[in-house]
C-alpha cells in the first residue's frame, strides 16, 4: 500500500473551513483514499473515501487531484466535537485480510 | 443494522493473570474480523485478523493469542500479563463473503467497536 504524508498537527476556528492535506505520491491506479477520525478514547470513525473523483457526503468533502499524488480532506464547517486525529490511508492490495494501516494522523483541535 | 460490541470498557489487572476480551458482531454474516492495539500516544497496530471461523492471523509476535469460536465472535487472549500488555484494545470488522477484488477495496469500510482500556499493574 502507498505510504501517505500528513501535517501531525493543525488548528482551526470553530464554524470555519476544516482543511487537511495528505500526500500520497505512490499511490497507484487502483488504489482508494479513506479518511477516518478518532476522537479522544473512541474507536476510530469512517468518514469519507475516493478513488479518482471527488467525493461528498455528509461528513465531509474529499477532493483528489488529478494526478492522484495528494487529496484533501474538507469539514465545511467545524465544531468543537471535530476535534479529533484524522487519518488518510491509501488501501489497494490485499494484505491481512483487508486490514487498515493507520498512521500518526493529523491532531485536529478546533477552537471557539 | 449492523453492530460491534467489545467488553468490558475498562480492565485493570495484575501482572501475570490472564486476559478475555470478546467482541461480538451483529447484523452481518462471514465478516473479516480484527483486534488492534493503541498504546499510549501511539497509532494503531494490527495485532490479529480473522477471515472466518477457526482461522486467525497474527500480525506480531507477542504475549496474545486470538480465537474465533462463531461467525460473529473474536476473542483476545492471554496467559499471562505483562507490563507492556497495557493500551487500548479495539475490535473492528469489514462486511465479507465472495467479492472480488474490486469491489472489497471500494467498499472497504472497516467498523470499529468502543474499545477496552487495559491497564496492567
Amino acid at each position: 500500500d502507498a505510504k501517505t504524508t500528513q501535517p501531525p498537527s493543525m488548528d482551526c476556528a470553530e464554524g470555519r473551513a476544516a482543511n487537511l492535506p495528505c500526500n500520497h505520491s505512490t499511490i497507484s491506479g487502483n488504489e482508494y483514499v479513506y479518511w477516518y477520525r478518532q476522537i479522544h478514547s473512541q474507536g476510530p470513525q469512517y468518514i469519507i473515501h475516493g478513488l479518482k473523483n471527488n467525493e461528498t457526503n455528509e461528513m465531509a468533502s474529499l477532493i483528489i487531484t488529478e494526478d492522484r499524488k495528494s487529496s484533501t480532506l474538507i469539514l465545511p464547517h467545524a465544531t468543537l466535537r471535530d476535534t479529533a486525529v484524522y487519518y488518510c490511508i491509501v488501501r489497494g492490495h490485499y494484505n491481512s485480510g483487508y486490514a487498515l494501516n493507520f498512521g500518526k494522523g493529523t491532531s485536529l483541535l478546533v477552537t471557539p | 443494522s449492523q453492530t460491534i460490541h467489545q467488553w468490558p470498557a475498562t480492565l485493570v489487572q495484575p501482572v501475570g493473570s490472564p486476559l478475555s476480551l470478546e467482541c461480538t458482531v451483529e447484523g452481518t454474516s462471514n465478516p473479516n474480523l480484527y483486534w488492534y492495539r493503541q498504546a499510549a500516544g501511539r497509532g494503531l497496530q494490527l495485532l490479529f485478523y480473522s477471515v472466518g471461523i477457526g482461522q486467525i492471523s497474527s500480525e506480531v509476535p507477542q504475549n496474545l493469542s486470538a480465537s474465533r469460536p462463531q461467525d460473529r465472535q473474536f476473542i483476545l487472549s492471554s496467559k499471562k500479563l505483562l507490563l507492556s500488555d497495557s493500551g487500548f484494545y479495539l475490535c473492528a470488522w469489514i462486511a465479507g463473503g465472495p467479492k472480488g477484488l474490486a469491489e472489497l477495496l471500494a467498499k472497504n469500510i472497516q467498523y470499529f467497536g468502543a474499545g477496552t482500556r487495559l491497564s496492567v499493574l
